[in-house]
């Protein structure tokens, strides 16, 4: 099983800030990761998909890169919106697996 | 616009069974796949199996296997996941969630059935 790390576990920090966010997949999952954020009470939804492709409707703010074993999530100028929890997934090898999410909150 | 609705919450004794329902609309049901996805109180996301609503083939999480089933009615465009034995650990919210187009994420999400066993 892949196992998806990620950190840090949270990341406090002001509107307007630079959030950078990290998944290290335990093997290759080539670019197949995407990206989710889940406020309290709702479903998460995708932001990124394919380790760099924004999802449609997702703000330009938000970006993906990576491949191989190292991804990064950046929301290059934090909203009030944006704290939330952010999980990285694959599914390029079976089980598909969640990493354990980044709590992004406010300083 | 697509649209994933589930069953409402359910309460459950130990060693019983639940069967959550998730019925979708906006989109051509048959042309991709559900997972279902779910979540203990205060944890992260936990994938539990996979169904083509194309042909009805599953995919289950080892874990879980011999526990749940996972079927379709392409007649209501709807996905239902049935889990048996359930114990305390099984408490979570269940979501299940659609394929995205190339199959490598989910792009739209029930809105989530919790599930609570207790005695």
């Amino acid at each position: 099983e892949i196992v998806l790390t990620q950190s840090p576990a949270t990341l406090s920090l002001s509107p307007g800030e630079r959030a950078t966010l990290s998944c290290r997949a335990s093997q290759s999952v080539s670019s197949y990761l995407a990206w989710y954020q889940q406020k309290p009470g709702q479903a998460p939804r995708l932001l990124i998909y394919d380790a760099s492709n924004r999802a449609t409707g997702i703000p330009a703010r938000f970006s993906g890169s990576g491949s191989g074993t190292d991804f990064t999530l950046t929301i290059s100028s934090l909203e009030p919106e944006d704290f939330a929890v952010y999980y990285c997934q694959q599914r390029s090898n079976w089980p598909e697996t969640f990493g354990p999410g980044t709590k992004v909150d406010i300083k | 616009q697509v649209q994933l609705v589930q069953s409402g919450a359910e309460v459950k004794k130990p060693g019983a069974s639940v069967k959550v329902s998730c019925k979708a609309s906006g989109y051509t049901f048959t042309s991709y796949g559900i997972s279902w996805v779910r979540q203990a109180p205060g944890q992260g996301l936990e994938w539990m199996g996979w169904i083509s609503a194309y042909n009805g083939n599953t995919n289950y999480a080892q874990k879980l296997q011999g526990r749940v089933t996972m079927t379709t009615d392409t007649s209501t465009s709807t996905a239902y996941m049935e889990l048996r034995s359930l114990r305390s650990d099984d408490t979570a919210v269940y979501y299940c969630a659609r394929e995205a187009h190339g199959g490598q994420s989910y792009d739209y999400w029930g809105q989530g059935t919790l599930v609570t066993v207790s005695s």
